[in-house]
């Protein structure tokens, strides 16, 4: 079956410019995350989607960063005035509910990822 | 700044042999989950674990909760060339708090 898909794969941009990442997440799964992975730490969570909840903005790293899910699915990740900081692996999760507790632990599925690069 | 510190950052070792890695905390978590990484791909969930003291084996992979639910612990017996990946061991709060991950190359 379909996993979750991101696109692009690859962005390559200039300093100062807007880019946007999509997430298409599995099909039926109502809880959408994104992380970010730069090189040599681990995923940091910036943003959590569950149905028609508000979001979960608490790791979003400045103003610059901004996420919408419309229609409960796809999911767009945008960063505006990129800084070179921005580069790294922006990865994508979907889960079925996104509740967790002691006995029921969602799996979160993730995506390739896309890597960005700001020049 | 890491809430979970992983050890080693790298290991290379050869084909047959054993190792373990290691993910620490000054926190306490509800659930701890380990993940595999392969180049150009997405974390893949191996285990949860979520009692204090819990150990889980999944085939050469054994895993191991520590009592106060602030370590893991993955142990990986006669390793071979296909465990090769970035091991990543994530805390669960509401939310995961990922490990900055051990990078395992086992030689042929």
């Amino acid at each position: 079956g379909a996993g979750v898909s991101q696109s692009p794969s690859n962005k390559v941009t200039e300093k100062g410019k807007d880019v946007e990442l999509r997430c298409d997440p599995i099909s039926g799964h109502t809880a959408l995350y994104w992380y970010r992975q730069s090189l040599g730490q681990g995923l940091e969570f910036l943003i959590y989607f569950q149905g028609n909840s508000a979001p979960d903005k608490s790791g979003l790293p400045s103003d610059r960063f901004s996420a919408e899910r419309t229609g409960g699915s796809v999911s767009t990740l945008t960063i505006q005035r990129t800084q070179q900081e921005d580069s790294a692996v922006y990865l994508c999760a979907s889960s079925s509910t996104g509740r967790q507790g002691i006995s029921t632990r969602e799996t979160q599925y993730f995506g390739p990822g896309t890597r960005l690069l700001v020049l | 700044t890491q809430l979970l510190e992983q050890s080693p950052q790298f290991l290379s070792i050869q084909e047959g042999e054993n190792l373990t890695v290691y993910c620490n905390s000054s926190s306490v978590f509800s659930s701890l989950q380990w993940y595999r990484q392969e180049p150009g791909e997405g974390p893949v969930l191996l285990v949860t674990v979520v009692t204090g003291g819990e150990v889980k084996k999944l085939k050469r992979l054994t895993f191991q909760f520590g009592d106060a639910r602030k370590d893991s612990s993955l142990h990986i017996t006669a390793a071979q060339p296909g465990d090769t990946g970035l091991y990543l061991c994530a805390g669960e709060d509401y939310k995961l708090s990922f490990g900055a991950g051990t990078t395992v190359t086992v030689r042929a």
